[in-house]
């Protein structure tokens, strides 16, 4: 059983289109994060965001932080071809960071 | 400063041969985690050294091993190697541990 579960596994949408990746889980994490992993390349951090509720922005990324702690959702606003890639939530489970499987975003221009 | 480095980017490997991966942190970090990422399971977790001790396991068979060196540079080992352990290996340092990590390109492991 995964852990972190995201979806949509895959997404392919237009330039210019607004879309929301989700990470859902049934067990509470204390912080969660979201990487951003391009081909070839290894995932790099764009967020963490730790308490419940919390939103953060980034340019044209907002990261919420669900009131319980459970999930997160990341939105995109006005996507753009370099906004491809694959997107991982990450969370402290045991010691260990536990990672979902990830949301495979494609922009198309 | 540089990043995490992984060596080599690229490998090539017989089944029931062994291979070792490198990996240096970003000056300053102790601690690494290993992690296989294949397409069907997604990022998994190996292990994490912090100061030359391995301070957490994922569950892997003990065909999968590692070490840390004192100047904080890790190794990982595959041996026997099985045509499922083709993947991408990243290799993640931080400073003491910390949930947010930094990511080396990775090494992409094939066993033919």
């Amino acid at each position: 059983t995964q852990l972190l579960e995201q979806s949509p596994q895959f997404l392919s949408i237009q330039e210019g289109e607004n879309l929301t990746v989700y990470c859902n889980s049934s067990s509470v994490f204390s912080s969660l994060q979201w990487y951003r992993q391009e081909p070839g390349e290894g995932p790099v951090l764009l967020v963490t965001v730790v308490t419940g509720g919390e939103v953060k922005k980034l340019k044209r990324l907002t990261f919420q932080f669900g009131d319980a702690r459970k999930d997160s959702s990341l939105h995109i606003t006005a996507a753009q071809p370099g906004d491809t890639g694959l997107y991982l939530c990450a969370g402290d489970r045991d010691d260990k960071i536990i990672f979902g499987k990830g949301t495979r975003l494609h922009i198309l221009p | 400063k540089a990043g995490v480095t992984q060596t080599p980017r690229y490998l090539i490997k017989t089944r029931g041969q062994q291979v070792t991966l490198s990996c240096s942190p970003i000056s300053g970090h102790r601690s690494v985690s290993w992690y296989q990422q294949t397409p069907g399971q997604g990022l998994q977790f190996l292990f994490e050294y912090f100061s030359e001790t391995q301070r957490n396991k994922g569950n892997f068979p003990g065909r999968f091993s590692g070490r840390q060196f004192s100047n904080s540079r890790s190794e990982m080992n595959v041996s026997t190697l099985e045509l499922g352990d083709s993947a991408l290996y990243l290799c993640a340092s931080s400073l003491t541990g910390e949930i947010e990590a930094f990511f080396g390109q990775g090494t992409r492991l094939t066993v033919v």
